[in-house]
């Protein structure tokens, strides 16, 4: 199966930009996908395959993905921003699909 | 627009099947792909399985000889068996759609709790 890594968490100050990564073999290869949880709610997606924007996802969200690692960054970090984030891939030579084992961002 | 409902007991007897279903609402169930993904207590996610609206389907092989998703096309339902559950298999469970094979998931339900105890 293919192994997903991610921070277990950041902490950022309001204003400042926040960096998650999600490393993974040749990840480059593949799309990811970027998903927001709140405490208590369901995941959210805000970045798919690598760098595009849902509707509703805000500019400050961006996503990019080169070499062994994905990144998500969020520009202005808000207070709102304060959640888990999760990386995702599906593997489609196996058909497995893979999370990363979640970042939790804190703003101070 | 479309919204997904996990529905089932909340409680579940070690050793017995769970059994989920979700239903979608304010949109069809073809021509999509749907999925279970669970979320133990304060732990990340896991991917159960999927479903083709045709009935193909792909589990995760941890799960793959517990683990049966179903679809019905009638009801715009699909369903989730898993047997012979542990305390291991409590955890909120989520429904959730994918438009195109191998993209992301963009509508999840609110998640259902499943608690494994005698």
């Amino acid at each position: 199966s293919y192994v997903l890594t991610q921070p277990p968490s950041v902490s950022v100050a309001p204003g400042e930009t926040a960096t998650i990564t999600c490393g993974g073999n040749k990840i480059a290869s593949r799309g990811v996908h970027w998903y927001q949880q709140r405490p208590g709610q369901a995941p959210v997606l805000v970045v798919h395959n690598d760098s595009d924007r849902p509707s509703g996802t805000p500019e400050r969200f961006s996503g990019s993905n080169s070499g062994d690692t994905a990144t998500l960054t969020i520009n202005r970090v808000e207070a709102g921003d304060e959640a888990d984030y999760y990386c995702q891939v599906w593997d489609s030579s196996s058909d497995f699909l893979a999370f990363g084992g979640g970042t939790k961002l804190t703003v101070l | 627009q479309v919204q997904l409902q996990e529905s089932g007991p909340g409680l579940v007897k070690p050793s017995e099947t769970l059994s989920l279903t979700c239903t979608v609402s304010g949109g069809s169930i073809s021509p999509y792909y749907w999925s279970w993904i669970r979320q133990p207590p304060g732990k990340g996610l896991e991917w159960i399985g999927n479903i083709y609206y045709i009935g193909k389907t792909n589990y995760n092989p941890s799960l793959r000889s517990r683990v049966s998703i179903s679809v019905d096309t009638s009801k715009n339902q699909f369903s989730l068996k898993l047997t012979s559950v542990t305390a291991a298999d409590t955890a909120v469970y989520y429904c959730a759609r994918v438009p195109i094979i191998h993209d992301a998931f963009d509508i999840w339900g609110q998640g259902t709790m499943v608690n494994v105890s005698a």
